[in-house]
């Protein structure tokens, strides 16, 4: 699986959009990119996934470059909840292969 | 949506006893579950792929004697310490493949205190 690389934090205010990248230049044809994160002592939380083209959900949307070398994860209106450490994560299938993390991104959200 | 629920959440045992961790996919039949562990303040690392009816595959390092894994049916998967030692205290997280979605779900994780 290509690797990844992530800022180690990053803060935000309360109610302004969140917008956290990745970097996966060695990414082949046939990887996805996936967004899962992880709230203090507590499993991690699938987000979204894409392809190639972008995608939005209930939870954030995804913004993938036209040669998908990097990402953006968008969440468009941060709460004090969704402090966590975000991990991109590049894969092959849509998810029937082992999920390897890297670092993440600690996301502070503040009031 | 697909849940998968571990137990127990929270385990302390001495060292030199065994522990036993459930993983259950519960609305979903699981082929290959995985099991992680993750130190404070760390990521996840992955352990090793659990094979429904046949053996786990163990990741670069990880002693297959010392964490034993059965994945008895298409919705459990259990993971075991033996002979547990202060250093094998981590928190330890399970996924499960729900192939009908095409996706990849995570336990809450089992938190692992050995003295």
């Amino acid at each position: 699986d290509a690797k990844t690389t992530q800022p180690p934090s990053m803060d935000c205010a309360e109610g302004r959009a969140a917008n956290l990248p990745c970097n996966h230049s060695t990414i082949s044809g046939n990887e996805y990119v996936y967004w899962y994160r992880q709230i203090h002592s507590q499993g991690p939380q699938y987000i979204i996934h894409g392809l190639k083209n972008n995608e939005t959900n209930e939870m954030a949307s995804l913004i993938i470059t036209e040669d998908r070398k990097s990402s953006t994860l968008i969440l468009p209106h941060a709460t004090l909840r969704d402090t966590a450490v975000y991990y991109c994560i590049v894969r092959v299938g849509t998810g029937g292969f082992k999920t390897i993390f890297g670092a993440g991104t600690r996301l502070f959200v503040k009031a | 949506g697909a849940v998968v629920s571990q137990h127990p959440s929270r385990v302390i045992c001495k060292s030199g006893t065994s522990v036993k961790i459930e993983c259950r996919s519960l609305d979903f039949q699981a082929t290959t579950m995985f099991w992680y562990r993750q130190f404070p303040k760390k990521s996840l690392m992955l352990m090793a792929t659990s094979n429904e009816g046949s053996k786990a595959t163990y990741e670069q390092g990880v002693e297959k004697d010392k964490f034993l894994i059965n994945h008895a049916s298409l919705t459990l998967s259990t993971l075991t310490v033996t002979s547990a030692h202060p250093e094998d205290s981590s928190f330890y997280i399970c996924s499960a493949r729900d192939e009908s979605v095409g996706g990849q779900f995570f336990g809450p994780g089992t938190r692992l205190t050995v003295l």
